[in-house]
């Protein structure tokens, strides 16, 4: 299994407060991505990072922020969580461009 | 607009009965993907296709690529319990960002 982990696990959260979810990984992978999984919609990409401080934003990227500042981290931040943000969050890694996707074990987000 | 539709969404069948399930799309692919996902975990990886035409068999799982490198098929054959998961299937389109499906529910009921 490729080594990937996501932290936390789960959280609840009020309306309002900013989040950080961790992803953190020993692979040495060039690509990491942060998805969103929602009942109806399937697995929908927020930002992606392709290298160190190089980031790119996705189909559903509004409210919310990414950081590399090392290979191995990549961090989503939401900027002030709303109820609309609850979901299943997926960190994923890959070695090259389209290439296969490995993921961590989601984090489950509630805002209440 | 879903760049990957999958069909059926929800699948139910009896232990030992074949089960085929589809990704189509109207645009080509450089390579397209399946993944399997289990109740609270994420996808894994099962397998890539990236010729026209391309078949690649993983034990009782047959996976098909399209001649035009828009489509694929899986085919399951004689269900076990341990199948049933969410069927997911992903496209490269060479920019960076896989394009997923919604998935095939499959559940196999023993």
């Amino acid at each position: 299994d490729a080594g990937i982990t996501q932290s936390p696990r789960h959280k609840v959260t009020e309306t309002g407060t900013p989040v950080t979810l961790r992803c953190h990984q020993t692979e040495n992978h060039r690509y990491m991505y942060w998805y969103r999984q929602d009942p109806g919609h399937g697995l929908r990409l927020i930002h992606y990072s392709y290298g160190v401080k190089d980031t790119d934003k996705g189909e559903v990227s509004d409210g919310y922020s990414v950081s590399r500042s090392k290979t191995e981290d990549f961090l989503l931040t939401l900027e002030s969580a709303t109820s609309s943000q609850t979901s299943v969050y997926f960190c994923a890694i890959s070695w090259g461009e389209d290439t296969e996707a490995f993921f961590g074990q989601g984090t489950r987000l509630t805002v209440v | 607009t879903q760049l990957l539709e999958q069909s059926p969404q929800f699948l139910s069948i009896q232990e030992g009965e074949n089960l085929t399930v589809y990704c189509n799309s109207s645009s080509v692919f450089s390579s397209l993907q399946w993944y399997r996902q289990e109740p609270g975990e994420g996808p894994v990886l099962l397998v890539t296709v990236v010729t026209g035409g391309e078949v690649k068999k993983l034990k009782r799982l047959t996976f098909q690529f399209g001649d035009a490198r828009k489509d694929s098929s899986l085919h399951i054959t004689a269900a076990q319990p341990g199948d049933t998961g969410l069927y997911l299937c992903a496209g490269g389109k060479g920019n960076n960002r896989l394009a997923f499906g919604k998935g095939n529910q499959v559940v196999v009921i023993p």
